[in-house]
């Protein structure tokens, strides 16, 4: 089954934060995150593979926890260049690589 | 990474024919996946493509709809069959990276399908 991801949508002012939240109804061998501007391909956003990881680069972080089947993205002070789709991503078996996209988070910032 | 040139960007098509996407990358990969992603919609996995091996198809695809060829570890080609209203949506490949990108997946810029 589709990761759910919530909220479904958010509107933000520049450098305002924002917390998009991804769970699975079925374990969680790693997650992905990718966003997608609107007329263009998903892009690569970061990977998660253990459960209690956190990562993060410049001012987007995730963490993952395995028990829960959850993952969330934070996305603090944020930017114009931060508007799209963010999905997050999920694999059936570990290293199968064949990713399942949750339902999907349009995010708008406006200044 | 991976650059990927998916051909047509766009077209539209008459109930019951058929139409073949094109996704060729500029170095070779292991895995390519092809996706639909209708209109403000997320990414639905078609099936994945292994060269020398045949496509494995995720449940609600059937390899006489959407017959995929895999000849190479630079191309392959997703064959969209006898299409109908309902196969209107966008079809994206997507390759792993290799090396230090082996973690990410790269898409195509996606083939805009319209059949009327």
């Amino acid at each position: 089954q589709q990761p759910v991801q919530s909220p479904q949508a958010v509107i933000l002012r520049e450098g305002e934060d924002a917390v998009i939240n991804c769970s699975s109804s079925k374990a969680l061998y790693s997650v992905h995150w990718y966003r997608q501007k609107h007329g263009e391909a998903p892009v690569f956003l970061m990977i998660l593979l253990k459960g209690g990881e956190q990562k993060g680069h410049d001012k987007i972080s995730a963490s993952f926890n395995e028990k829960k089947q959850q993952s969330s993205l934070y996305l603090t002070a944020s930017q114009l260049s931060y508007s799209g789709t963010y999905f997050c991503g999920t694999e059936r078996q570990t290293g199968a690589n064949n990713l399942f996209f949750g339902t999907g988070t349009r995010l708008t910032v406006i200044p | 990474s991976a650059v990927i040139s998916q051909k047509p960007s766009r077209d539209i098509c008459q109930r019951g024919t058929s139409l073949t996407i094109q996704c060729q990358v500029d170095s070779q990969v292991t895995m390519m996946f092809w996706y639909r992603q209708q209109p403000g919609q997320s990414l639905t996995l078609i099936a994945t493509a292994n060269q020398g091996s045949e496509a494995t198809y995720e449940s609600g695809f059937v390899i006489d709809k959407f017959p995929i060829s895999r000849p190479n570890l630079t191309f392959s080609t997703l064959t969209v069959s006898n299409m109908s209203p309902e196969d209107s949506s966008i079809y994206l490949c997507s390759v792993l990276g290799q090396g230090s990108t082996n973690e990410k997946l790269f898409f195509g810029s996606g083939t805009q399908l319209s059949v009327l």
